[in-house]
């Protein structure tokens, strides 16, 4: 496996559910990250984790719970979802603290909460 | 004011035609600065990081104003493969992670 990979690539779970979203890296990078991407709106950053630790957390509600256990790996627990938080969401990764650092991102998994 | 704000088009061009995207960001002390092309249903990708001096890759130009606070992408020549989503990506700080992007232009080039 190349690059970055994410796990489910489509999901869907009703409200009550409780599921986990995985990402991999195999790039050496050092900085992982969460995003949201909804229809016809920017992408949202939603955590950052460097050096295994969190360092970032845009006031994400707290049915989001992210795990980094360790610099390659990186998950997105969702527990107790609205329909709202339909969206794509998008793991990505960096090598930190390069000002120009580009971010490599994986396929997204597609949720639909019912 | 969006952080990054993208005219979000659709842009339908005609292949050969040149096209230009601009995008202005909020934060005057905004640091890096990138163009990312997403395709339909696909995760994006770097296209090119925009130096303040300008820069070209190929048939792609990417300026920045820092003084207006803009940045714009030329694409000369388009070809039907251009066709996608492109972000404009800011970063208001080099001592972390955090990445801001626009909405995106949506760009069709048809034969």
């Amino acid at each position: 496996e190349t690059g970055v990979t994410q796990t489910p690539r489509h999901l869907v779970m009703g409200m009550t559910n409780k599921k986990s979203l995985k990402c991999e890296q195999h790039l050496g990078h050092n900085a992982m990250y969460w995003y949201k991407q909804s229809a016809k709106k920017p992408l949202e950053l939603m955590f950052v984790y460097s050096l295994e630790e969190r360092v970032e957390n845009n006031s994400v509600p707290s049915r989001f719970s992210p795990e980094c256990p360790n610099s390659s790996h990186l998950f997105l627990h969702l527990h107790t979802l609205q329909p709202e938080d339909s969206a794509l969401y998008l793991c990505a990764s960096s090598q930190d603290r390069d000002p120009y650092n580009e971010q490599f991102f994986g396929p997204g998994t597609r949720l639909t909460v019912l | 004011r969006k952080e990054v704000e993208q005219d979000p088009g659709p842009f339908n061009v005609p292949e050969g035609a040149t096209v230009a995207f601009n995008c202005t960001y909020s934060n005057s002390a905004s640091q890096s600065f990138f163009w990312y092309r997403q395709d339909c249903r696909k995760e994006p990708k770097l296209l090119m990081s925009v130096y303040s001096s300008g820069n070209e890759d190929g048939r792609f130009t990417a300026q920045l104003n820092r003084a207006s606070q803009y940045i714009s992408l030329l694409i000369r020549d388009s070809k039907l493969s251009d066709s996608a989503t492109y972000l404009c990506v800011v970063k208001p700080y080099n001592n972390n992670n955090d990445m801001r992007f626009g909405a995106g232009t949506r760009l069709t080039v048809k034969p």
